[in-house]
């Protein structure tokens, strides 16, 4: 099962909006509505940002959206802080009960 | 509240096992999935498998197959993640992460556990 694809990178200015994009197939992300997305900061664990394409955990902020269309699910930042540098991973339940992670987008804040 | 607890770093010889453990605390461990998941140093985050805490149920990534095996304690609210037949490629940081109901993401997430590889 190969990767989903994300930029490899996206940067914005404090309290803009930027998109980051994950690329699948129709047996994944076009498949399912189990996509998630997590942040890791720097030496930490990941965190879950957004589940089931569009659903924000209890506890994290509403400048996190999630969106999909066809086979490329987007996580949106609204209102971007220096606390939301970190990197962004998507991950999409894929056939047989398994799982797959995207490339990885590092968000940088200018 | 829900905490996941892993055991400490190791260090392996190529050809050898490690056998990481997470112990979970503040749910019923039961009733929900654990999954594993791997990250090299500077790499996107590799899914491994998962168990079902009650059922003992395993699915495994076929990247991993015939040297990956996960288990549960119930008593102990264990999990057990043992991978052979170890290189150097296996050097990574070895987490486990509670499924939330509903295939709703992976939530929380233990602190990790680094193995390295090495003569």
């Amino acid at each position: 099962q190969s990767a989903l694809t994300q930029p490899a990178s996206v940067s914005g200015s404090p309290g803009q909006s930027i998109t980051i994009s994950c690329t699948g197939t129709s047996s994944d992300v076009g498949a399912y509505k189990y996509v998630s997305w997590y942040q890791q900061q720097p030496h930490k664990a990941p965190k879950l940002m957004i589940y089931h394409v569009s659903n924000r955990p209890s506890g994290v902020s509403s400048r996190f959206s999630g969106s999909k269309s066809g086979n490329t699910a987007s996580l949106t930042i609204s209102g971007l802080q220096a606390e939301d540098e970190a990197d962004y991973y998507c991950s999409s339940h894929i056939p047989s009960s398994t799982y797959v992670f995207g490339t990885g987008t590092k968000v940088t804040v200018l | 509240q829900v905490q996941l607890v892993q055991s400490g770093a190791e260090v392996k010889k190529p050809g050898a096992s490690v056998k990481v453990s997470c112990e979970a605390s503040g749910y019923t461990f039961t009733s929900y999935v654990m999954q594993w998941v791997r990250q090299a140093p500077g790499q996107r985050p590799e899914w491994m498998g998962w168990i079902f805490g009650d059922s003992g149920n395993t699915q495994y990534s076929q990247s991993f197959q015939g040297r990956l095996t996960i288990t549960r304690d119930t008593a102990a609210r264990i999990a057990y993640m043992e991978l052979g037949s170890l290189t150097s490629e296996d050097t990574a940081l070895y987490y486990c992460a509670r499924e939330k109901a509903g295939d709703a993401g992976f939530d929380p997430w233990g602190q990790g556990t680094l193995v390295t590889v090495s003569s």
